[in-house]
Parts: structure tokens; C-alpha cells; sequence
């Protein structure tokens, strides 16, 4: 079965500072990877993916993420982020048996 | 542009009352999803459905049973509410295994 570990509880960081979240599975076979981000009272929207090829992946609002295949990670990074950054951010991982699992989640609060 | 409508939106119920929960999607996804979103728990896959008249236990399933008779809905149902079933729920669907999932704005459920 596949697991989903995302490092971080709650980081909290200062307007223009940069962004890391660290994701890491656990799955043996393909992988489809995503990062999607729950705005306070919201449902969940899809920040970004990755399904193959360039294991950078851009997605909207000017985060990115790197799919690393031989360390099972797939961290979230934004260079700079902003106020309205602040929400609760899932990683989650789909194997071959359809389901679509989901990480803990980490908040992140960015002060002004 | 419905997407995934979720009904009700907000439930109070007893100890032992049952209710059945509605999830409903206009876009002719073959795949759909119940979530438990409980606090530093992330979300947490009850049951999914990877087509009509299919369904499939995922991570929590105890407790809740569900049913895919129509393709466009997705019924997730209580027979006898716990406390401990207090929670939001979410829904999903997505069209093929590869996709991301596109998420209903929640049902929050008390049980006292």
C-alpha cells in the first residue's frame, strides 16, 4: 500500500522569504504526484502534477516542485512567497490501484 | 460550472441515526472518492469507486458503506453514527487514473 509523509506541521515564515515542503512516498511501482493547496473554508485545488518526463514540474501561482525518483521525494518550493500564500498544503501520491492518497498536510502561515 | 456538488453542506446528528451523504458530478469522471479530513490527520480515503456499479474499500472504511448505482453520484452512507465519525467530508472525482482530482466544497458532520 502507498504512504505519504509530509515532513513539516506548521511552518511559519515572513512575506518574500522562500518556501521548501518536503514530501516523501512510499510505493514501489509508477507514480502520478500531485501538491494541492486548501485555502482557509475551501475545498482543495490542485496546485500543480507530475505524470512523467521533466521531474521539475510548474504549476500555478509561481510554485514549482522536483520529482526525485531515487530518494522518493516530491518537495514543493516557491521562491518568494506572499500574504495570501497562507493555507493548508497536501502532497499526494496515485499508484496502479487507483487510489489517491494523501499526506498529513502542513499549514503555512506567512506573517506580513 | 456545478463540478462536484456535495449535499448537505453541514449535518448535526445522534449517536446511532444514520444518513446518507450525496456527491454528485457533472463532468462524466469515471473515478470518484470519499475523504475524511480530521485536523494533523490530512485526508484520509474511505471508500472509492473506479466506475458504475463499482466500489472499493480504501484506508477507513469501517462504519460507512457506499454505493455507485448512477455514474455521475456517489453516495457515501452512515448506518449508525459515532462521535468519532465527526469530521468534514469530501468527495472527489476524476476522469482517468492518471488525472488530478477535482474536490466537492465539503460536508461538515457533528455526531453528539
Amino acid at each position: 500500500a502507498q504512504s505519504v509523509s509530509q515532513h513539516n506541521h506548521h511552518v511559519i515564515l515572513s512575506e518574500a522569504a522562500s518556501l521548501e515542503l518536503g514530501c516523501n512516498y512510499s510505493y514501489g511501482g509508477t507514480v502520478n504526484l500531485f501538491w494541492y493547496v486548501q485555502y482557509p473554508g475551501q475545498h482543495l485545488q490542485l496546485l500543480l502534477k507530475y505524470f512523467s518526463g521533466d521531474p521539475l514540474v510548474k504549476g500555478i501561482k509561481g510554485f514549482e516542485a522536483e520529482f526525485i525518483k531515487s530518494k522518493f521525494s516530491f518537495n514543493l518550493r516557491k521562491p518568494s512567497v506572499q500574504w495570501s500564500d497562507t493555507a493548508e498544503y497536501f502532497c499526494a501520491v496515485r499508484g496502479n490501484d487507483y487510489k489517491l492518497s494523501f499526506g498529513a498536510g502542513t499549514t503555512v502561515t506567512v506573517r506580513a | 460550472n456545478a463540478g462536484v456538488t456535495q449535499t448537505p453542506k453541514f449535518r448535526v446528528l445522534k449517536t446511532g441515526q444514520s444518513m446518507t451523504l450525496l456527491c454528485a458530478q457533472d463532468m462524466n469522471h469515471e473515478y470518484m472518492y470519499w475523504y475524511r479530513q480530521d485536523p494533523g490527520m490530512g485526508l484520509r480515503l474511505i471508500h472509492y469507486s473506479v466506475g458504475e456499479g463499482t466500489t472499493a474499500k480504501g484506508e477507513v472504511p469501517d462504519g460507512y458503506n457506499v454505493s455507485r448505482l448512477k455514474k455521475q453520484n456517489f453516495l457515501l452512507g452512515l448506518e449508525s453514527a459515532a462521535p468519532s465519525q465527526t469530521s468534514v467530508y469530501f468527495c472527489a472525482s476524476s476522469p482517468r487514473k492518471t488525472d488530478e482530482a477535482f474536490f466537492g466544497q465539503g460536508t461538515r458532520l457533528t455526531v453528539v
